[in-house]
């Protein structure tokens, strides 16, 4: 099956600096990764995703990458806010519709 | 649409009962999923659902839990007996088409087994 590797698990950075979460799939059919933001005992909210016929995405302050050939995508998030603050989980998906997660990285904004 | 809803939100219960959670997912999503988030294990997929049909429960961690979803609009976990390594917060999920399309979760149960 699907194997989700994610770095770094926690990952402090000042506010106004950029953050960089980096995931590993390892099934080559997995063709959609989205990424999910979980604050502090809420659920698991998706913020962005990305599907494999496009390199990057956008989003305002929020960008995310996939490399097909290396089998990594990652999530970029600029100027970040104190806000910006919680457990972000990377996930990848294919043909047997099932999502595989990432372990989270905890992302602290030091004001 | 109110989400993915799920109850109870919390519960304490004592080792050896049984417990059951339920799940009401997002009208018209055809998929439905549960989870168990751990601090030690992450996010686990237990079993997805798709038309209301089980399509694959290797992450049933043992015969203790079973799942069903008698129609489009309701699930159940059920964990019997339960035992403190349950401890957990369950989450159940849905999405309309599987993989390649978003997910929506619910609030979570949070479950204690003392």
């Amino acid at each position: 099956g699907e194997n989700v590797e994610q770095h770094p698990s926690t990952l402090s950075v000042q506010e106004g600096d950029s953050a960089v979460i980096k995931c590993t799939y390892s099934d080559s059919a997995s063709n959609y990764f989205p990424w999910y933001k979980q604050e502090l005992g809420k659920r698991p909210q998706l913020i962005i995703d990305i599907r494999s016929n496009v390199g990057e995405k956008k989003d305002q302050r929020i960008a995310v990458t996939l490399n097909k050939t290396a089998k990594h995508f990652s999530l970029h998030i600029t100027e970040t806010q104190p806000e910006d603050s919680a457990v972000y989980f990377c996930a990848a998906s294919g043909g047997y519709q099932k999502v595989t997660f990432g372990t989270g990285t905890k992302l602290q904004v030091i004001p | 649409d109110a989400g993915v809803i799920q109850s109870p939100r919390h519960e304490v219960t004592e080792m050896g009962q049984e417990v059951t959670l339920r799940c009401k997912p997002i009208s018209g999503h055809d998929y439905l999923f549960w989870y168990r988030q751990t601090m030690m294990r992450g996010l686990e997929l237990l079993i997805y659902f798709n038309n209301n049909v089980p399509i694959d429960d290797s992450g049933m961690p043992e015969d203790r839990f079973s799942a069903k979803m008698p129609n489009a609009s309701f699930s159940t976990l059920k964990i019997q007996p339960s035992e403190p390594r349950d401890s957990a917060v369950y989450f159940c999920a849905s999405s309309f088409g599987g993989g390649g399309r978003s997910i929506y979760f619910g609030e979570g149960s949070w479950l204690t087994v003392v």
